[in-house]
């Protein structure tokens, strides 16, 4: 069974700050890795995927996320935050080979940033 | 590319009625899938189509709820009887086949009053 854990459901920044957003995952089998956003009343839209190439991964938006096996982790960075980053933001894991794909979300870490 | 659209937007129900949702994928994929997300939680897989069949149900929240996707294209998922506890956004996802990124729509949230 796949899991996902999202340390902090709230992150405050300030705008220029580094943004860090933690996700630990529990997977039997390789995994992929997802990092959505979501802004309020509206549906998710991807930021950046591991499918078991680079470990680093770049996505939209200048976040990027890294891939670390020993550490079951896959936690999203961005150098400097910009007011528009707040949202929440969700990490996903589904396994290869899995069939159908479903993903598995955690609960979400809302960042907000302070001017 | 229109993206995933989903129809209607907000709904708005008496406990007991019943309710459909419509979720348009984007036009080539064949894999569709349905989602719930209650308040301060990531979303909750249901179900997923590839093309007309609908190959994993067993994560459907009860015998109420039911989807269909008859020719492959468009799908809609049927609550029954609605509970308060049914109240919540869902979301449609759809993806290429051998492809894992999936796209969401802008979602349907419903109100059970």
């Amino acid at each position: 069974a796949q899991s996902v854990t999202q340390l902090g459901s709230h992150v405050s920044v300030s705008e220029g700050a580094l943004v860090l957003l933690r996700c630990n995952y529990s997977s039997s089998v390789p995994p992929y890795l997802f990092w959505y956003v979501q802004y309020p009343n509206q549906g998710l839209q991807l930021l950046l995927k591991y499918t078991s190439a680079a470990t680093l991964v770049k996505g939209i938006n200048g976040f990027e996320a890294e891939f670390k096996k020993s550490e079951t982790s896959f936690h999203l960075t961005k150098p400097s935050a910009h007011m528009s980053d707040a949202a929440e933001y969700f990490c996903a894991v589904t396994e290869k080979g899995a069939g159908s794909y479903q993903l598995t979300f955690g609960k979400g870490t809302k960042l907000s940033v302070i001017p | 590319d229109t993206g995933v659209s989903q129809d209607p937007r907000h709904k708005i129900t008496k406990r007991g009625q019943n309710v459909t949702f419509r979720c348009d994928p984007i036009s080539e994929h064949n894999r569709l899938y349905w989602y719930r997300q209650t308040l301060g939680q990531g979303p909750e897989f249901l179900t997923y189509f590839q093309n007309e069949a609908q190959l994993e149900k067993s994560r459907l929240l009860s015998d109420r709820f039911s989807a269909e996707r008859p020719k492959g294209s468009f799908s809609t998922l049927e609550i029954q009887r609605t509970e308060q506890g049914d109240s919540a956004m869902y979301l449609c996802a759809s993806s290429l086949d051998l492809e894992h990124e999936q796209y969401f729509g802008p979602g349907t949230r419903l109100t059970v009053t």
